[in-house]
């Protein structure tokens, strides 16, 4: 597609439920990202993706978050058993190539548990 | 390892003044280094990048930063702001790899 598209924008979940959150990057890019920001702060780095693979997964906050990404395409998000301190907006960027390339961020998926 | 400084949460100016916003790194190898933009409930833009070569870039909507490996520094500049430059800035660097550490971000109002 011409961006990242994120599903859905807003989601209002009850603690204790799962989410999943979606990502569809750029179509021939092979690198994705997740990143979480929460209200005020930077971006935390969650998970990264170079295909169908995950290199580097050790922003994951604990075993309650997951994600997979198959058909070197859409990715998705997965919280277990949510929590209020999930509250944030999942962020998903993919890229081209090598860092020079630059991030290419979808809009995001604001998340509130309640 | 590698991280952001970006001194400044919150940057005031008037319209048609000067914009600037300071960003520190540390890295141990030659980063590359990105300026976002980010507007109320949008995703990132990217603003400019340095990855080799002129050490002064320029970005869309009148930005510029310069890279000064003696400072390690990669600030950010606008001669005269505008209204719609109000957002929030974030800083970033890539020592090579595939994954961005992004500073804490500054968020820039505009007085009219």
């Amino acid at each position: 597609g011409a961006g990242v598209s994120q599903s859905p924008s807003n989601k209002v979940t009850e603690k204790g439920k799962d989410v999943e959150l979606r990502c569809d990057p750029i179509s021939g890019h092979t690198a994705l990202y997740w990143y979480r920001q929460r209200l005020g702060q930077g971006l935390e780095f969650l998970i990264y993706f170079q295909g169908n693979s995950a290199p580097d997964k050790s922003g994951l906050p604990s075993d309650r978050f997951s994600a997979e990404r198959t058909g070197e395409s859409v990715s998705t998000l997965t919280i277990q058993r949510t929590q209020q301190e999930d509250s944030a907006v999942y962020l998903c960027a993919s890229s081209g190539g090598p860092p020079n390339y630059g991030y290419t961020f979808g809009s995001g998926t604001r998340l509130t548990v309640v | 390892a590698q991280s952001v400084t970006q001194l400044g949460s919150h940057v005031s100016v008037s319209e048609g003044a000067l914009v600037l916003l300071r960003c520190n790194y540390s890295s141990s190898v030659p980063p590359y280094l990105f300026w976002y933009v980010q507007y109320p409930n949008q995703g990132l833009q990217l603003l400019l990048k340095y990855t080799t070569g002129a050490t002064l870039v320029k970005g869309i909507n009148g930005f510029e930063a310069e890279f000064k490996k003696s400072e390690t520094s990669f600030h950010l500049t606008k001669p005269s702001a505008h209204m719609s430059d109000a957002a929030e800035y974030f800083c970033a660097v890539s020592p090579n790899d595939y994954k961005l550490s992004f500073g804490a971000g500054t968020t820039v109002t505009v007085r009219a």
